[in-house]
């Protein structure tokens, strides 16, 4: 059966940089595009970018431009979302999904921002 | 960027209530809209897409209809275990943002 499984929680400085993985099984990641999606305590969802599935390129939500990296490693299936320069704003739990529609959905991962 | 906007943001309710939760898209999705269920501590779960298809495993008592900009979210004889907070999501073009989420009490 389709399985997304991320990586554990960690708390990093403010400034630092944080990769996320999402190991899938069930399926490849060739056959669907990735995304990611994060919800910060107490808050909603955010779309945080995915794979164009017309090109396989990645797009990122505006507010995360040039902080924000995804990529896949097709030969393990596995998906990687990097953001940097870390603020305490990127609080949040961070989950990989596929899609669309986001159908599956990882265990999701908390980042906590602290000095 | 299209903005979605759920209504109302929170609802009190009782089992066995019909509850309806509308969202509605600051310009034209088509019928290029998704509902999802969050409940406390887990990821989302997929409950409508393409605006009224229903996801497999997914009871009959979901269902959704809209198009163009105004869309409805149905839960026909409200259960315990839908006690949840409720998102509408548009995947139009990017980004492919969430309603701000409607909260069910009981």
């Amino acid at each position: 059966q389709v399985q997304l499984v991320q990586s554990g929680a960690e708390v990093k400085k403010p400034g630092a940089s944080v990769t996320v993985s999402c190991k899938v099984s069930g399926y490849s990641l060739t056959e669907l595009s990735m995304h990611w999606v994060r919800q910060a305590p107490g808050k909603g969802l955010e779309w945080m970018g995915g794979f164009d599935p017309e090109d396989g390129e990645a797009v990122y939500a505006e507010s995360l431009q040039g902080r924000v990296t995804m990529t896949e490693d097709t030969s393990t299936d596995t998906a990687y979302m990097q953001l940097s320069s870390l603020r305490s704003e990127d609080t949040a739990v961070y989950f990989c999904t596929r899609g669309m529609p986001f159908d599956f959905w990882g265990q999701g991962t908390l980042i906590t921002v602290s000095s | 960027d299209i903005n979605l906007t759920q209504s109302p943001s929170s609802l009190s309710t009782s089992v066995g209530d019909r509850v309806t939760i509308t969202c509605q898209a600051s310009q034209d999705i088509s019928t290029y809209l998704n509902w999802y269920q969050q409940k406390p501590g887990k990821a989302p779960r997929l409950l409508i897409y393409d605006a009224s298809t229903l996801e497999t495993g997914v009871p009959s008592r979901f269902s959704g209809s809209g198009s163009g900009t105004d869309f409805i979210f149905t839960i026909d004889s409200l259960q315990p275990e839908d006690i949840a907070i409720y998102y509408c999501q548009h995947y139009e073009n990017v980004p492919y943002t969430f309603g701000q989420g409607t909260r069910l009490d009981i």
